[in-house]
């Protein structure tokens, strides 16, 4: 099965800092998504990339899968305290009809302002 | 704009007792449903997911079942708590395109069995 390894498990960083966050896969990844999550809430979705070298910005974070499609880089720039939460990375399973997500144990971001 | 609503937010329940725990989606039809938990310490686990009425699939083996009665409604149900069924519910939604499917979450249930 896939796993999904994250790092750092915890980052915690002054407002305005620069910061990535990884997400490594056992097997190559046709489809991988990060998502944000506050404490007690649901995920928010962020981005999802597909193919290898894709790279997917959104406001202040951007997200890029490497050429081989096992690592994913989730980067924000200039962070702010609306920034902190758990950084969750998520990949599709092989196969067509694949519905399984599998999910990275997240990384929890702190922004200090 | 499509929404995602679960009930209740929060529950405190005895070990043996039931459980029932909805989810609801507006918005949009046929969409894919799924049921996660997630523990501490061990991230997010997909339990159950529907593609349609009545069509359950199961995960991982445990004392939870899912069902859905209709297009928009999946409801995870258990007839006997356990300790270990603690933990934050999620439910979610999604639909295949050619691009793929995006899933997109509740608020979440936090369970808790005493």
């Amino acid at each position: 099965s896939q796993e999904l390894e994250q790092s750092p498990q915890s980052l915690i960083v002054q407002e305005g800092k620069n910061l990535t966050i990884n997400c490594t896969s056992s097997k190559t990844l046709y489809g991988l998504y990060w998502y944000k999550q506050k404490y007690g809430e649901g995920l928010i979705f962020l981005m999802m990339l597909q193919k290898g070298g894709e790279e997917k910005s959104h406001e202040k974070i951007t997200a890029k899968l490497d050429e081989k499609k096992q690592q994913s880089s989730l980067h924000i720039t200039a962070s702010q305290p609306s920034h902190a939460g758990i950084y969750l990375c998520g990949a599709v399973g092989s196969g067509a009809g694949s519905y399984q997500l599998t999910f990275g144990k997240g990384t929890k971001l702190s922004v200090i302002p | 704009s499509q929404t995602i609503h679960q009930w209740p937010a929060t529950l405190v329940q005895p070990v043996g007792s039931p459980l029932s725990l909805e989810c609801t989606v507006e918005g949009t039809s046929n969409p894919n449903l799924y049921w996660y938990r997630q523990a501490a310490g061990r991230g997010l686990q997909l339990l159950f997911y529907s593609v349609g009425i009545g069509q359950i699939s199961s995960e991982v083996p445990q004392n939870l079942s899912a069902s859905r009665p209709q297009d928009r409604q999946f409801i995870l149900s258990s007839k006997k708590l356990l300790l270990s069924d603690s933990g934050f519910y999620l439910c979610a939604w999604g639909r295949d395109s050619t691009s793929g499917e995006t899933q997109y979450f509740g608020p979440g249930t936090r369970l808790l069995v005493l």
